[in-house]
């Protein structure tokens, strides 16, 4: 079985562009998140999906962010316009509903130059 | 890698040592716990977890303690490898939640 895949592995941006994340989960899972870690700091939670659903955006850490999840499957993480302060490694991960365990992807190091 | 400026306390060990990595985590009311390993390139792959009504959990090479009263989890990992070499996250949750809250991670260095 596939495991959760990203794309792009990596992506180098100028500040005030615009870059789309991709995170496929995997097959069936219902429950899909966004988590990312910027330079020196923890792994840190930005959302939860539910199917096509925002559970919980609490972690989004300012409107230039946008997710999306529509039909469900595959998510978007739209950064416009970039910032320098954005630049780390955007982990997407999933789970099945009811399950504690969340599956991680490989993430996209994005840098904003 | 994905760790540059990322000050991880490290751990080294000698191959075939046991190793402790530990963690204090945050929140009284979370109620599962996870450790995950993180390879060069990689994102976090799930080792083991262990919920608040046990205080201790084993798995293959792998230990995981979990101490409520002050708020301290481990890891031991037996007769450790040079594949071991990795970073170590743990993260706690709450059912319900669903949102993890990781640590900052410790990098195990594994010695031949």
């Amino acid at each position: 079985e596939a495991g959760v895949t990203q794309f792009p592995s990596h992506s180098v941006i100028e500040k005030g562009q615009t870059v789309t994340l991709r995170c496929d989960p995997i097959s069936g899972h219902d429950n899909l998140y966004w988590y990312r870690r910027v330079m020196g700091k923890e792994i840190k939670f930005l959302l939860h999906f539910v199917k096509e659903s925002k559970q919980d955006e609490s972690g989004m850490p300012n409107n230039r962010f946008l997710a999306e999840r529509t039909g469900g499957t595959y998510s978007t993480l739209k950064v416009q316009p970039a910032e320098l302060e954005d630049s780390g490694v955007y982990f997407c991960a999933s789970n099945l509903a009811g399950s504690d365990t969340q599956y991680f992807g490989p993430g996209t190091r994005l840098t904003v130059l | 890698g994905e760790s540059v400026g990322l000050h991880l306390p490290t751990l080294s060990v000698q191959e075939g040592d046991n190793s402790i990595i530990n963690c204090a985590y945050s929140n009284s009311a979370s109620d599962y716990f996870i450790w995950y390993k993180q390879e060069s390139g990689k994102g976090p792959q799930f080792i083991i977890d262990i919920r608040s009504n046990m205080d201790k959990r084993q798995g293959q090479r792998v230990t995981v303690l979990l101490n409520k009263t002050v708020k301290h989890l481990s890891l031991q990992i037996a007769a450790t490898q040079p594949g071991d070499s990795a970073v170590y996250f743990c993260a706690e949750g709450r059912s319900g939640t669903y949102k993890y809250i990781f640590g900052t991670g410790t990098r195990l260095k594994v010695l031949a």
